[in-house]
């Protein structure tokens, strides 16, 4: 079961352009994360945000969890070469263990 | 200093044939996992174990069995490899694995299988 749908699932920008990818869901989740993957590489956490509402920035990343903590949004201003990857977001059930992935946003920002 | 190693990198091989993949961790913490990212990009969890005791077993075939000798270490053997089994898999932990997913997973480099 599907339960993190991810939009858009490519996106092709150039430098300095602004962009929103969304991740949605029907579930409530405890906690979400989002991730970056570069190619050939494992994902590395970017940030997690657990209250619902939460803002949170990392540089010229945001990222917003909802209020009714069902869906997040990460904003990148500016964007640039270097934030080329695949960004995927993930969430935590309360009463589970493992980690339920979307299945990404292929990001490529050319110069 | 690699914090979540796994090995090989690249495994190519037969139809039929039986392989495993290691992992190892050197950040101490007590939980590991194995997830496929298929062609797609689609990261699943397959298995997690919590100080060498498993604790997620999603539908994977049984043709899949974890190992793990000790909290730093999880392989993954596969027997009777099919073609549906070529993908990339990725080893990751986290400090205590508790539910919620609030931990930060620290992911190995993948390793990249094809059944031909």
């Amino acid at each position: 079961t599907q339960l993190l749908e991810q939009s858009p699932q490519f996106l092709s920008i150039q430098e300095g352009e602004n962009l929103t990818v969304y991740c949605n869901s029907s579930s409530v989740f405890s906690s979400l994360q989002w991730y970056r993957q570069e190619p050939g590489e494992g994902p590395v956490l970017l940030v997690t945000v657990v209250t619902g509402g939460e803002v949170k920035k990392l540089k010229r990343l945001t990222f917003q969890f909802g209020d009714a903590r069902k869906d997040s949004s990460l904003h990148i201003t500016a964007a640039q070469p270097g934030d080329t990857g695949l960004y995927l977001c993930a969430g935590g059930l309360a009463s589970g263990y493992a980690l339920n992935f979307g299945k990404g946003t292929s990001l490529l920002v050319t110069p | 200093d690699t914090a979540v190693s796994q090995t090989p990198k690249y495994l190519v091989t037969q139809m039929g044939n039986d392989k495993s993949i290691k992992c190892e961790q050197n950040l101490g913490h007590d939980t590991m996992y194995w997830y496929k990212q298929d062609s797609k990009k689609f990261l699943k969890i397959m298995f997690s174990y919590n100080n060498k005791e498993l604790i997620i077993n999603e539908t994977v075939p049984n043709r899949f069995s974890p190992k793990s000798p000790d909290k730093a270490h999880l392989n993954l053997h596969i027997n009777s490899l099919e073609l549906g089994d070529s993908a990339v898999y990725f080893c990751a932990s986290s400090q205590d694995g508790l539910a919620g997913g609030q931990e930060t997973q620290y992911f190995g480099p993948g390793t990249r299988l094809l059944v031909l």
